[in-house]
């Protein structure tokens, strides 16, 4: 257990639909980072916040947006939601911002009808 | 951009054999921090090993060891004496910086590694 939990484990919607993912960092870690896992893309990076504050983005869609509340909370939501969204989403936590290692939580099960 | 690449896609060995994970990445950075994880059956990614560019020290934790040579820009890992519960895929990774000061993880597309009583 890696002290980094997501809800839900799984979640079925349909197209055109709006999700909300959610994530709690370990206790300590002010970093927090998303991440796609798709059979095609493999573990690509979305986003990372840092103590409230984003601090890079990566491979992430307009239709995609998330934030990290005061108590470093974060949450991922996903808008008009295509077939193609369908993947695995990671959170992951870490200390600091740079340079340390980062502590995957157990994941999203997104499917899109 | 950084890049990973793993080029096995799939290793199937009978357990006790020992078995070598390829790992080989591109960075133009001279710091940077190189990472393995694990992704067993039920889905979870779970951090093995974290090493800088800096420490070309080779690691070894119980059966599993690692080989970092800069000169290859190579960080391959070893499973000595594989078990059936070593299945899974392997991810390598490779820090980048981004331009806020952080840093992302760049995965290769890894290794799915069936272990065969």
């Amino acid at each position: 257990d890696s002290g980094v939990t997501q809800t839900p484990k799984h979640l079925i919607t349909a197209t055109g639909q709006r999700v909300t993912l959610r994530c709690s960092p370990r206790s300590g870690d002010l970093s927090v980072y998303w991440y796609q896992q798709s059979l095609d893309q493999g573990l690509q990076f979305l986003i990372q916040y840092y103590n409230g504050e984003e601090r890079a983005k990566g491979n992430i869609l307009e239709r995609f947006s998330a934030q990290q509340f005061p108590d470093l909370h974060s949450e991922l939501n996903l808008s008009s939601l295509e077939l193609g969204d369908s993947a695995l989403y990671f959170c992951a936590s870490s200390v600091g911002r740079v340079s340390y290692e980062q502590y995957f939580g157990p994941g999203t099960r997104l499917t899109v009808t | 951009a950084q890049k990973v690449t793993q080029a096995q896609t799939e290793i199937s060995v009978v357990e006790k054999e020992d078995v070598t994970l390829d790992c080989v990445y591109e960075t133009r950075d001279t710091t940077y921090y190189l990472f393995w994880y694990k992704q067993p059956p039920s889905g979870e990614l779970v951090f093995l090993i974290r090493r800088n560019s800096f420490d070309e020290q080779n690691e070894i934790s119980g059966r599993y060891s690692w080989n970092f040579q800069k000169s290859t820009s190579s960080f391959n890992f070893t499973i000595t004496a594989s078990q059936v519960v070593d299945s899974a895929v392997y991810f390598c990774a490779l820090s980048e910086e981004t331009q806020g000061g952080s840093e992302k993880l760049v995965f290769g597309k890894g290794t799915k590694l069936t272990v065969n009583p």
